[in-house]
């Protein structure tokens, strides 16, 4: 009854590595999402997609980059790993962004640690 | 800016009622939303509510004032299984959701 998927729950890192978190989900929705979660914080938005191929920018982009090739996975990449990207990173999608409460389906998380 | 309060952390005994309130200071608003994540798991949807009122589904119910910025997720019949962190989330005019940092719920026996 898997609907969004993150391959690895947990990984560690050094510092300068490259690191790739991939998503996917089997529901077929248009919008996906990374998030960052840490404690005492919200949710914070690093990079979303509405379609395939499409990207914006969420609230903390910066040392992230993403890649949707297609509709049903999402990935996020760090180009060069540093401590402060030690965190949960959460993956999830929605149907269509403008129809009602778009509810979001989370993956079960990536807890990075780098060291 | 943009801001969610809600309180850290509470304690409440099985078969008990506990409420927790979620404050928002937004850019706009189209929904509130309510979400349990237990420990280490992904964060699951429990409620939306758009107009103000009380939303009732089994024995949790959400309540809205939007003139007041204001929610409240009611759970009733305390399980143990309701020990979790509850997240509130409004989405803003330009339909981002901003979050707060949760609600540690603890239940005991």
């Amino acid at each position: 009854d898997v609907k969004v998927t993150q391959s690895s729950r947990y990984l560690v890192k050094r510092t300068g590595e490259k690191v790739f978190l991939e998503c996917v989900q089997d529901m077929d929705h248009e919008n996906m999402f990374w998030y960052r979660q840490d404690p005492g914080l919200g949710l914070r938005l690093i990079y979303f997609s509405y379609d395939v191929k499409m990207k914006e920018k969420g609230d903390i982009p910066e040392g992230y980059s993403v890649s949707r090739e297609k509709k049903e996975r999402f990935s996020l990449i760090l180009e060069s790993a540093s401590t402060n990207q030690t965190s949960m990173y959460l993956c999830a999608s929605s149907p269509d962004a403008a129809s009602g409460a778009n509810v979001l389906t989370f993956g079960a998380g990536s807890r990075l640690t780098v060291l | 800016g943009q801001n969610i309060d809600q309180p850290t952390e509470m304690t409440a005994t099985e078969g008990a009622i506990v409420q927790i309130n979620c404050t928002y200071q937004t850019s706009g608003f189209n929904g509130l939303f309510w979400y349990q994540q237990h420990a280490g798991e992904a964060p699951t949807f429990l409620s939306y509510n758009v107009l103000d009122g009380l939303e009732e589904k089994g024995r949790f119910s959400s309540f809205l004032s939007r003139s007041k910025g204001y929610s409240y997720l009611l759970l009733k019949e305390l399980q143990m299984k309701d020990s979790a962190s509850y997240l509130c989330a409004v989405r803003d005019s330009n339909y981002q959701l901003i979050w707060g940092a949760g609600t540690k719920l603890i239940i005991k026996p």
